[in-house]
């Protein structure tokens, strides 16, 4: 089946640096990733919304000059956390779709982010 | 806005018990319908998908059915394992692809 591979599965950072996380479709072309972040016991929250060679539709509440991400091939999104503070510690998760709204996601194992 | 709401927050039966996993929504214009497993820290795994034509999907002691016009989905669980203790997500899929998820239904299966 489809397999979506999310590295690292866990970092810690200082506050005020960046942490990069990649989000890779092994054996599928993904046209559409998504970023989510889960905060302790609550639900996913979707970030953005990436789609292959075009810019990032983030959702509101969401900064788009904090959360950077990139998807520069059909495998490929990353997912870039600048200049980290305490309270962007969460759990984030992305998922990727061959793009018809009706096909299912696949998602990664998430990556644990910790600022201290 | 789309809204989902799962109820019960929290579920604690005896190994053998039915569990049932009750999603509500508040928009019925969905593509589809997803159950999600959750363990601790970890991502999400796609138990069923129901797509918005149909009325249930089953996967072996999984089923799950859907009626989109009262915007609500039940997930059952037959004969409960204690493996089978996790959170429960429900998610709903608008049509960007966009999922719409619920808090989920925390499991546990005692032995």
């Amino acid at each position: 089946g489809a397999v979506v591979s999310q590295h690292p599965s866990w970092v810690i950072c200082k506050s005020g640096t960046s942490v990069k996380i990649e989000c890779r479709s092994l054996d599928f072309q993904a046209t559409t990733m998504f970023w989510y972040r889960q905060f302790p016991k609550q639900s996913l929250m979707l970030m953005a919304t990436s789609n292959e060679g075009s810019k990032a539709t983030y959702e509101q509440g969401v900064e788009k000059d904090k959360f950077l991400i990139n998807h520069a091939s059909l495998t490929l999104s990353t997912l870039t956390v600048t200049s980290a503070h305490p309270e962007d510690s969460s759990f984030y998760i992305c998922s990727a779709s061959l793009g018809p709204a009706n096909s299912p996601l696949h998602f990664g194992n998430g990556t644990r982010l910790t600022v201290t | 806005k789309q809204e989902v709401t799962q109820i019960p927050a929290a579920l604690s039966v005896p190994e053998g018990e039915n569990l049932v996993l009750n999603c509500s929504f508040t928009d019925s214009a969905i593509y589809n319908l997803q159950w999600f497993r959750q363990d601790p820290g970890k991502g999400l795994t796609s138990l069923l998908l129901i797509q918005s034509s149909q009325r249930e999907q089953t996967s072996g002691r999984l089923n799950a059915s859907l009626d989109k016009s009262s915007g609500r989905s039940t997930l059952y669980i037959a004969a409960s394992q204690p493996g089978d203790s996790a959170t429960y997500l429900c998610a709903v899929t608008d049509s960007w692809g966009k999922l719409q998820f619920g808090a989920g239904t925390q499991v546990v299966v005692t032995p």
